[in-house]
């Protein structure tokens, strides 16, 4: 199994650009997780689903980011506009059905907004 | 979910034990001990998780106190490989899925 995939691994935009993030979780895992890491803050759970249903969204910081799951392998993070503090290492996380097991972080992708 | 602490910083000589603790005085009778480690510039990692029981795993070993108030996490035969921070997480296994990080511990293994 190849992991949690996620892309880009690096990303560098202008203030105001649109941004997308990618994810394809494991293969059978049904709960994905988007989480957001900085210094300042560490690691912040944005937002999660359960079988493509987005169930938390609490942890999205405001209108400008949201995340949409269309099938069982792929979800997206989409920020518009891009502001320079959304600067950060957004990672994806999976997690198969019983919910006790742990989860599969995908590498993160290190988004800079100039 | 109940709250965590751990040590900022710890030291392991290569080749030793690593022990590391943490205390959740207020965890709930349905709420695991999760641990997770984030080497520099990767993902958070899963390492071992544990109701009430001991636990092992081929990374770690978790060893969980009779009343459950604090943990202790033991890397056997810590590695330069295991320099990395390390996260102790108490999370109900059912309804909650939210995984909440605190700052953990920043575990070094010396040469």
């Amino acid at each position: 199994d190849a992991g949690v995939i996620q892309s880009p691994r690096h990303e560098v935009t202008e203030m105001g650009q649109e941004v997308t993030l990618r994810c394809k979780p494991i293969s059978g895992h049904n709960s994905l997780f988007w989480y957001r890491q900085t210094m300042m803050r560490g690691l912040e759970l944005l937002i999660y689903f359960n079988n493509n249903v987005p169930i938390d969204d609490s942890g999205m910081p405001e209108d400008r980011f949201s995340a949409k799951m269309p099938n069982a392998s792929f979800s997206t993070l989409k920020i518009q506009p891009s502001e320079p503090r959304d600067s950060a290492v957004y990672f994806c996380a999976s997690r198969p059905e019983v919910q006790t097991y742990g989860y599969t972080f995908g590498s993160g992708t290190r988004l800079t907004v100039v | 979910d109940a709250k965590t602490t751990q040590p900022t910083s710890m030291d392991c000589a290569e080749g030793r034990a690593a022990n590391l603790p943490c205390n959740h005085s207020t965890i709930s009778g349905n709420e695991y001990v999760y641990w997770y480690r984030q080497i520099h510039s990767q993902g958070p990692q899963y390492i071992i998780h544990g109701l009430k029981n001991n636990e092992t795993n081929e990374m770690a070993s978790l060893i969980i106190t009779e009343d459950r108030k604090s943990s202790t996490l033991i890397l056997p035969h810590a590695t330069l490989r295991d320099t990395a921070v390390y996260y102790c997480i108490v999370r109900v296994s059912f309804g909650n899925e939210k995984l909440t990080f605190g700052t953990g511990t920043r575990l070094t293994i010396i040469p």
